[in-house]
């Protein structure tokens, strides 16, 4: 079956410094999705990415969509205490069994130092 | 925030009882979803619903099935519960499958923890 693997599993950073989170599917991808989960929360939808080599923006998070659709990142410039908590990545295989089914990365769990 | 409505929110049961979780919408939705969520695992689907009546199974579908009589329940039923369903459970919901643009909105969560 469709694998979604995410790195780094966590992530300490001083506030202020960046952060990157890279998402990587075993197969092609119709699209990816990133949700952000705060400690006690629920997963929370922040973008998706459709179209090869896709770039979007929110502030200070760029999220990109590889040439191949089968890779993603998330950037965050100059992190803040608010950009605590675990971003997943889920990607929604193309087609065949399962093309309903959104599989998630395991998350990358981020700290922020004040 | 949508409007899902997971209870209960927390229950703690004995292995081997069966124990039913909710979720509601008033959004209309037409997909709804079960994921369990483990440290080390992230989000694992267990069955989601396309439809009244309309059911299919997702990755860790052994041990729980899932009823849909109305547009806005959606029911995740353990028959008989074991320790290894110890985690805590979302329910979520979205407009459409296709790739347009349709994300999943979650409910807050179901804390379970069987003994």
């Amino acid at each position: 079956g469709q694998q979604v693997m995410q790195i780094p599993q966590y992530q300490h950073v001083q506030e202020g410094e960046d952060f990157t989170t890279y998402c990587n599917s075993s197969t092609t991808l119709s699209n990816i999705q990133w949700y952000k989960q705060r400690p006690g929360g629920h997963p929370v939808f922040l973008i998706q990415l459709v179209k090869s080599g896709e770039v979007k923006k929110q502030k200070r998070l760029t999220f990109q969509f590889g040439e191949a659709k089968k890779n993603s990142s998330l950037h965050i410039t100059a992190t803040q205490t608010t950009d605590v908590g675990t971003y997943f990545c889920a990607g929604l295989p193309y087609s065949g069994a399962g093309s309903y089914q959104l599989t998630f990365g395991k998350g990358t769990k981020l700290s922020v130092i004040p | 925030d949508a409007g899902i409505t997971q209870s209960p929110r927390h229950k703690v049961t004995e292995t081997g009882t069966p124990v039913t979780l909710r979720c509601h919408q008033t959004e209309n939705h037409r997909y709804m979803y079960w994921y369990r969520q483990d440290p080390g695992h992230g989000l694992r689907l267990i069955h989601y619903s396309y439809g009244v009546k309309d059911t299919d199974k997702g990755e860790v579908s052994d041990g729980y099935s899932v009823s849909r009589s109305k547009t806005e329940d959606f029911l995740l039923t353990l028959e008989s519960a074991t320790s290894s369903q110890t985690s805590v459970y979302f329910c979520a919901i979205s407009l459409d499958r296709s790739f347009s643009n349709q994300p999943q909105h979650f409910g807050d969560g179901t804390r379970l923890s069987i003994l």
